[in-house]
């Protein structure tokens, strides 16, 4: 089965510091890797993804995720946080070995992301 | 491209009335479509899988009886809340995934339904 984990359910950064939220994951093959953002009372928006190629994925906002399959991890990060990043992140994982139409992606728990001025 | 739209975006009703949320898929064809639903500070969890055409897939532990789910074509795909409790009140969120290429790959989220039950 496969399942994610999000170690941290709160993340506080000052402003204009490097920020990382921690996400690893437990695939049978290879994985499908997302982050998705959700502001108050809002749905989901995509950041960034990781099917193949370059570990490294650069996303929206100026956010980037390595993906570190000897650890199983794929964290998130930004070089200088912004307090409108302020929001709940989550990180997402669906397995190649079952990519049917109907396999859903399956979340961690989401961390909350709080910039402080 | 790849937008899903949903409405009502926020909904009051009293309890025991029934409530339909629509979710559409505005420039491609989803043949899949997931139904999650998120508490207050907690993650989407998963209520059901629907295919265009065919009665959808509930998990463990939720009520299709109570949660009543059509696909009726690529683009549109509805959830009944029958005879609504409060305990129902929730976030509801829908996504899709389409025929091939990268709307086959991803998941496109809607921006979700909030319901109140008085």
């Amino acid at each position: 089965a496969q399942s994610v984990a999000q170690p941290e359910d709160q993340v506080n950064v000052a402003e204009g510091n490097p920020l990382t939220v921690k996400c690893t994951y437990s695939v049978s093959g290879n994985p499908y890797l997302f982050w998705y953002v959700q502001y108050p009372n809002r749905g989901l928006q995509f950041l960034l993804k990781y099917i193949t190629g370059d570990n490294l994925v650069k996303g929206s906002y100026g956010f980037e995720a390595e993906f570190n399959k000897s650890q199983t991890s794929f964290h998130l990060k930004k070089p200088s946080a912004l307090v409108s990043d302020s929001a709940l992140y989550f990180c997402a994982v669906r397995d190649w070995a079952h990519n049917s139409g109907n396999t859903p992606l399956v979340f961690g728990k989401g961390t909350r992301l709080s910039v402080i001025a | 491209g790849a937008v899903v739209s949903q409405h009502p975006s926020r909904v009051i009703c009293k309890s025991g009335t029934s409530v339909k949320i629509e979710c559409r898929s505005l420039d491609f064809q989803a043949t899949t479509m997931f139904w999650y639903r998120q508490f207050p500070k907690q993650s989407l969890m998963l209520m059901a899988t629907s295919n265009e055409g065919s009665k959808a897939t509930y998990e463990q532990g939720v009520e299709k009886d109570k949660f009543l789910i059509n696909h009726a074509s690529l683009t549109l795909s509805t959830l009944t809340v029958t005879s609504a409790h409060p305990e129902d009140s929730s976030f509801y969120i829908c996504s899709a995934r389409g025929l091939a290429g990268a709307s086959y790959n991803e998941q496109f989220f809607g921006p979700g339904t909030r319901l109140t039950v008085l």
